[in-house]
């Protein structure tokens, strides 16, 4: 069964830093391209970053970008978010999704169950 | 970076009701438009990629179609558990941007 849990979710202050981990298992990690998209109640859904399968490239959205950093351990099967100067607007939950293979690609098929990152003074 | 449309903002229906929501990209993105059901509290459940295409466990009732940039869910007999908010996302080109969502509501 495939599964992903992510952690380290928590209530931060402006221009904190937050690292949030995603640990996969059920499937094969090492295949598979990864990503992260977030949630809030008024803004909807909001795709953040993404990092291939060797995590030698990533691609982030215009406004995270210079701010967050995405990373992964094939061994540990795990997928980072490196969040810094923190900002109010970026408060939501924090989703780690599965995405493509070179071969196979049913994109943003399994999702964790979020990680509630708060960003407040 | 590609928009995402989708119309209408919100729609009240009934139990067997056929419901159709209209998603449209500001430019080509071939096929590659996906669709996401979110209820809250809940991490949002994946249902259609490649415009067309089900994922597994998703029921028939649910179907999308493609012309151009326009792009169409349809829940052909809406049921109780069908009530949430509806995305559409293109996944062609990074940023993979969503739509503003569609709630629907159960009369």
């Amino acid at each position: 069964e495939v599964q992903l849990v992510e952690s380290g979710g928590a209530l931060i202050q402006p221009g904190g830093s937050l690292r949030l981990s995603c640990a996969a298992s059920g499937f094969t990690f090492s295949d598979y391209w990864m990503h992260w998209v977030r949630h809030t109640p008024g803004k909807g859904l909001m795709w953040v970053s993404r990092i291939n399968s060797d995590g030698s490239s990533t691609n982030y959205a215009d406004s995270v970008q210079g701010r967050f950093s995405v990373s992964r351990d094939n061994v540990k099967k795990t997928v980072y978010l490196q969040m810094n100067t923190l900002r109010v607007e970026d408060t939501a939950v924090y989703y780690c999704v599965r995405g493509c293979t070179t071969t196979n690609c049913s994109p943003f098929d399994y999702w964790g169950q979020g990680a509630l990152v708060t960003v407040s003074s | 970076d590609i928009q995402m449309t989708q119309s209408p903002s919100s729609l009240s229906a009934s139990i067997g009701d056929r419901v159709t929501i209209t998603c449209r990209a500001s430019q080509t993105i071939s096929n590659y438009l996906n669709w996401f059901h979110l209820k809250p509290g809940k991490a949002p459940k994946p249902l259609m990629y490649a415009a067309s295409r089900l994922h597994s466990g998703v029921p028939s009732r649910f179907s999308g179609s493609e012309s151009g940039t326009d792009f169409t869910l349809t829940i052909s007999s809406l049921q109780p558990e069908d009530f949430g908010t509806y995305y559409c996302q293109q996944s062609y080109i990074s940023p993979f941007t969503f739509g503003p969502g569609t709630k629907v509501h159960i009369k």
